[in-house]
């Protein structure tokens, strides 16, 4: 069984802080990974994708990967309350349709 | 463009009763999506479909649930009969194509079964 795993959290973090959250995953041919965020009662959406091993930054959002450690992680930069929500991390192998999600990591960031 | 549409949005209904969930993708998109989410098994892709085709179903949980895509504007999802396990909630996503990766996923309806 392929799987993503996520500490569930809740992470707590202070507003204007560094939010930190890490993912690995099973499957070494995977090539694709989405950082996906869900606020409460409502649906994911879609925040980063990330494909090449290293950074990959858009605003306050950093995605990293490292392939041989099957690990990924977003950095939020300068946390906001309105980042408060699940990330959810998720990866699609080469070839495939399959978006496997982990259970998401819960996000408090406090004012 | 209205995103992807589901309904209802909320349904609750006794074990044993027949439901049946629908979904508008984004015109466009021929790649289809359901998911069932719950605290307990988190997202779960339940059945993919490309081109109105279903291509992978294997996340169905039991012949008591059955998808079709009749267009490429419309799919629904039933469970027929229902049980209370299979209260959760049931999103639909959509996608540009098979070679694209970002889903778009609809407001989701929460189905709570007694």
């Amino acid at each position: 069984q392929k799987e993503v795993e996520q500490n569930s959290g809740p992470l707590s973090v202070p507003e204007g802080a560094i939010a930190s959250l890490n993912c690995t995953y099973s499957d070494r041919v995977s090539q694709s990974f989405f950082w996906y965020r869900q606020y409460s009662g409502k649906s994911p959406e879609l925040i980063m994708s990330i494909y090449s091993n290293g950074d990959k930054e858009d605003g306050r959002f950093t995605a990293q990967l490292n392939k041989a450690s099957q690990y990924v992680s977003l950095l939020i930069r300068d946390s906001q309350p309105s980042d408060s929500a699940t990330y959810l991390c998720a990866s699609l192998s080469p070839g495939g349709f399959k978006t496997i999600f982990g259970a998401g990591t819960r996000l408090f960031v406090k004012a | 463009d209205a995103g992807v549409i589901q309904s209802p949005r909320h349904e609750v209904t006794e074990m044993g009763q027949e439901v049946t969930l629908r979904c508008k993708p984004i015109s466009g998109h021929n790649s289809l999506f359901w998911y069932r989410q719950t605290m307990m098994r988190g997202l779960e892709l339940l059945i993919y479909f490309n081109n109105n085709v279903p291509i992978d179903d294997s996340g169905m949980p039991e012949d008591r649930f059955s998808a079709k895509m009749p267009n490429a504007s419309f799919s629904t999802l039933k469970i027929q009969p229902s049980e209370p396990r299979d209260s959760a909630v049931y999103f639909c996503a959509s996608m540009p194509g098979a070679e694209a990766d970002t889903q778009y996923f609809g407001p989701g309806t929460r189905l709570t079964v007694l």
